[in-house]
């Protein structure tokens, strides 16, 4: 069963400190890998896209590694702000198209 | 550049009613998914369609079902409703169907009482 699994499950961090959300995926056959910000009430929006060739890409103060050989990818948030606090998906797209494994996401809350 | 449009934005039904939502993609768009958001399961693949053909299928029943106009835009139905059909259903669309972007509409929250 394609799976995919995030820690932490919530987070809570001070303003201006870094912080790195794990994604592991059991899904195959893999397309690639996105990061989603989605803020309450609203749709997600895109943070970085990796197939499987790319190790890493950063959008901003947002970097995301991939490890395609153990499955694992990474979001590392640099400088955070306020305005970071949201829920934080990995998503696998498995074999082609949209058909997309959502992982459960990262509740993050950002205080000052 | 608009983005993608669903309509409307909260829908309150009936157990046993139908309910048929819609999706204005990113004009150029030709792929357009939808997918189901709970507290409880998460975000959920829905369907995917491109140039008016599904392509890709989730796991749910076939009271769940869609279509995709010829200028892309796409409507999903859900028939006889149930209580666990409450949901944010969201939409996305994308460029082509392999490897790009996908863009998410706002969503309709779906209630069924």
């Amino acid at each position: 069963k394609n799976q995919v699994e995030q820690s932490p499950q919530s987070l809570i961090i001070l303003e201006g400190k870094n912080c790195t959300l794990q994604c592991n995926y059991t899904v195959s056959p893999f397309s690639n890998l996105r990061w989603y910000k989605q803020d309450t009430g609203r749709g997600p929006v895109s943070l970085t896209i990796m197939t499987f060739s790319e190790n890493t890409k950063s959008n901003g103060r947002y970097t995301a590694t991939l490890d395609a050989d153990t499955k694992q990818s990474s979001l590392h948030i640099t400088a955070s702000q306020l305005s970071d606090s949201a829920s934080y998906i990995c998503v696998v797209s498995t074999g082609g198209g949209n058909k997309l494994t959502f992982g459960t996401g990262t509740q993050l809350k950002v205080e000052l | 550049k608009a983005g993608v449009t669903q309509t409307p934005r909260y829908l309150i039904k009936t157990r046993g009613q139908q309910v048929t939502l819609s999706c204005s993609p990113i004009s150029g768009h030709r792929s357009v998914s939808w997918y189901q958001q709970t507290p409880g399961q998460g975000l959920q693949f829905l369907f995917e369609y491109f140039s008016e053909t599904q392509r890709n299928k989730g796991n749910f029943p076939g009271r769940f079902s869609g279509r995709q106009f010829s200028n892309s835009r796409s409507e999903m139905n859900v028939s006889t409703l149930e209580l666990g059909d409450s949901a944010l259903y969201l939409c996305a669309s994308s460029l082509q169907i392999m490897n790009t972007e996908a863009f998410f509409g706002q969503g309709t929250r779906l209630t069924v009482v």
